[in-house]
């Protein structure tokens, strides 16, 4: 499967900890996005890169949550300390870039926090 | 007010039947995409449209940035096809971020 691989597909986490998400994103994306999705808010805009490069860090994200992409092949999103209002499900997506952002998502990570 | 406004916002077909769903954008629109998210959590890109029309199967999907809508209709609706479905929507003046609206919830009943 050539589509957007995302790990762990669950994740339980005590309130304080710190929890890695990983994504690789579809071979030959140069945009790579993270969201996070929740009944309440919908989806929202975590980080995108382009290129590797944070062109986006999310705002009011920013203070416990920073994502990370050490190649083009592979990006984190680290939490910490976790919060239970972190509960939701993380999505990761890509798309080609140069004027086609049509986007394809990954799986997902669900993520409790007790 | 929302950005992208989907409606309806839940809708029940029955199997066979047809139907067609909503998004009107209070932005600048160029480029809209509809995903259906599928019962067990993945997302599916199912059309990215600047101005036209595009048709896949059983779907079609159409884009108009004047009148700031765009349609996805059904025809023939399957059980398969339940899900929840969005729109986003790609403006100038924002770049790369999409606009997603709430979605609309479909179930299919045999």
């Amino acid at each position: 499967d050539a589509g957007v691989t995302q790990t762990p597909r669950h994740e339980v986490a005590e309130k304080g900890q710190t929890i890695i998400l990983k994504c690789e994103p579809v071979s030959g994306h140069n945009d790579l996005f993270w969201y996070r999705q929740t009944k309440i808010q919908g989806l929202e805009l975590l980080s995108y890169f382009r290129s590797k490069s944070l062109m986006e860090d999310g705002g009011a994200f920013k203070d416990r949550f920073k994502a990370e992409m050490l190649n083009s092949s592979f990006s984190t999103l680290k939490i910490q300390p976790t919060e239970p209002k972190d509960s939701a499900v993380y999505l990761c997506a890509s798309s080609p870039g140069s004027s086609n952002e049509r986007l394809f998502f990954g799986h997902g990570t669900k993520l409790s926090v007790l | 007010g929302d950005k992208v406004k989907q409606s309806p916002s839940a809708l029940s077909l029955q199997e066979g039947t047809n139907s067609a769903l909503r998004c009107n954008f209070s932005i600048a629109a160029t480029t809209v995409q509809w995903f259906l998210q599928n019962p067990r959590g993945s997302l599916m890109n199912l059309f990215y449209l600047v101005p036209g029309t595009k048709e896949n199967g059983r779907l079609k999907s159409a884009f108009d940035s004047k009148e700031s809508y765009s349609t996805l209709h059904i025809r023939d609706a399957q059980l398969e096809d339940s899900g929840t479905y969005f729109c986003a929507a790609e403006a100038d003046n924002m770049g790369y971020k999409l606009t997603f609206g709430t979605g609309t919830s479909l179930l299919v009943d045999p």
